[in-house]
């Protein structure tokens, strides 16, 4: 059973476009964190988020916590070729500190 | 400046044959883990130590072991080496929410 089912798992999207991911559960978390991942390397946090309904912003890129602290959405606005990566969503359980992982989303951005 | 290095980068091994990565951590934090990463990008914890002290352990076969020999280092050996176990190894260390993972073992069993 896959606690955390992020989709879409493949997206190949052109330079400019806007995408969503979303990373839904049946699960209650304390915290979410997404990660990206660049081939040959270990994932790097991009953000934590804490409170129900949170948005947070990095650049391109918004995050946000739903109400009810079981789902999230990463969406970047004119993705950039620079922006290709696995993008990892995580959940935290409040026992013992074990961060659960999303199946990933493979984003290509072509020029 | 390396944050959280491994060792080795890539081992390619035969089935049977008994294994280990080391990992260490320069960041001063107290709990450390082991992520397996597999053929489909999946991540998932296998053991967590705070402190030296194990307080995480997944289902994984005890062929499995993790070692601590001081908060800064957390060594992962393999037992009987089968198929199955190829994949990429992660370690990580965190001071509490965010983890830092290192850079990887891509573990090959022939």
């Amino acid at each position: 059973t896959q606690l955390l089912e992020q989709s879409p798992q493949f997206l190949s999207i052109q330079e400019g476009e806007n995408l969503t991911v979303y990373c839904n559960s049946s699960s209650v978390f304390s915290s979410l964190q997404w990660y990206r991942q660049e081939p040959g390397e270990g994932p790097v946090l991009l953000v934590t988020v804490v409170t129900g309904g949170e948005v947070k912003k990095l650049k391109r890129l918004t995050f946000q916590f739903g109400d009810a602290r079981k789902d999230s959405s990463l969406h970047i606005t004119a993705a950039q070729p620079g922006d290709t990566g696995l993008y990892l969503c995580a959940g935290l359980r409040n026992q013992g500190g074990k961060l659960i992982f999303g199946q990933g989303t493979e984003l290509s951005v072509k020029p | 400046d390396t944050a959280v290095s491994q060792t080795p980068k890539y081992l390619v091994t035969q089935m049977g044959n008994d294994k280990s990565i080391k990992c260490e951590q320069n960041l001063g934090h107290d709990t450390m883990y082991w992520y397996k990463q597999d053929s489909k990008k999946f991540l998932k914890i296998m053991f967590s130590y705070n402190n030296k002290e194990l307080i995480i352990n997944e289902t994984v076969p005890n062929r499995f072991s993790p070692k601590s020999p001081d908060k800064a280092h957390l060594n992962l050996h393999i037992n009987s080496l089968e198929l199955g176990d190829s994949a990429v190894y992660f370690c990580a260390s965190s001071p509490g929410l965010q983890q830092f993972f290192g850079p990887g073992t891509r573990l090959t069993v022939l």
